[in-house]
């Protein structure tokens, strides 16, 4: 069976700190494919990254980073400087042949002024 | 980018109604979904479907129907509404093509409240 872990249901940050959000899953498949998603107030869960199973190379995009160790099951968020506009619910989800994605609890991440 | 479309942002149904969410995707995704979001539970999938007139069950269908009669257009139906179905339901479409797992995208959601 295939389960996401969050294990921060909510964090309070105060702005230009750091932070990161941790994601652990479990599978049997050797194959599969993980996502970080974006549920700003308003709603729309919005796609913000995808990492295969083969490639544990992490990756930077402006004040975000995803660290993924297969070794510990995680792929965890961080990120840098953090500002109100990153005030929003984090879901760590995981996919076999997309056709079943398991989502995490999520994470509500609160950026004080 | 792909516009994932819910017919309502907010809805207040009585028990025992007959409920119908709508959901039009513009991209020509093969691939369509129904989650409902829950607080502590996140996203749990209900139906999904990877073509016309075909679905899925997904893990929690109890309570629930769907239907996709055109490429574009995935229907959730309440058969018969209860408390318990007061939840925000998330519509998701996806490509399938070459890549099986290319990412979800959502709508705006509909909170379904039913008194």
């Amino acid at each position: 069976a295939q389960k996401v872990t969050q294990a921060q249901t909510e964090i309070s940050v105060v702005e230009k700190e750091d932070v990161t959000l941790d994601c652990v899953y479990e599978t049997r498949d050797t194959t599969y494919y993980l996502f970080w998603y974006k549920q700003p107030p308003s709603g729309e869960l919005v796609f913000l990254i995808r990492r295969n199973s083969f490639d544990e190379q992490n990756e930077i995009s402006g004040r975000y980073s995803w660290n993924f160790q297969k070794s510990t099951s995680s792929f965890n968020f961080t990120i840098t400087a953090s500002q109100v506009v990153d005030s929003a619910v984090y879901f760590c989800a995981l996919s076999h042949y997309g056709q079943n994605f398991v989502f995490g609890p999520g994470t509500r991440l609160s950026v004080l002024p | 980018d792909v516009k994932v479309t819910q017919s309502s942002r907010y809805l207040v149904k009585r028990t025992g109604e007959k409920v119908f969410l709508e959901c039009v995707q513009d991209m020509d995704h093969e691939n369509m979904f129904w989650y409902r979001q829950d607080p502590g539970l996140g996203l749990r999938l209900i139906y999904f479907s990877y073509d016309v007139k075909m679905k899925e069950k997904g893990d929690i269908p109890e309570g629930y129907s769907v239907s996709r009669e055109k490429k574009e257009r995935f229907s959730l139906i309440l058969e018969s509404a209860s408390t318990n179905q007061t939840s925000m339901y998330l519509c998701a479409s996806s490509s399938t093509g070459g890549d099986y797992n290319s990412p979800l995208h959502f709508g705006n959601g509909t909170r379904l409240t039913v008194t």
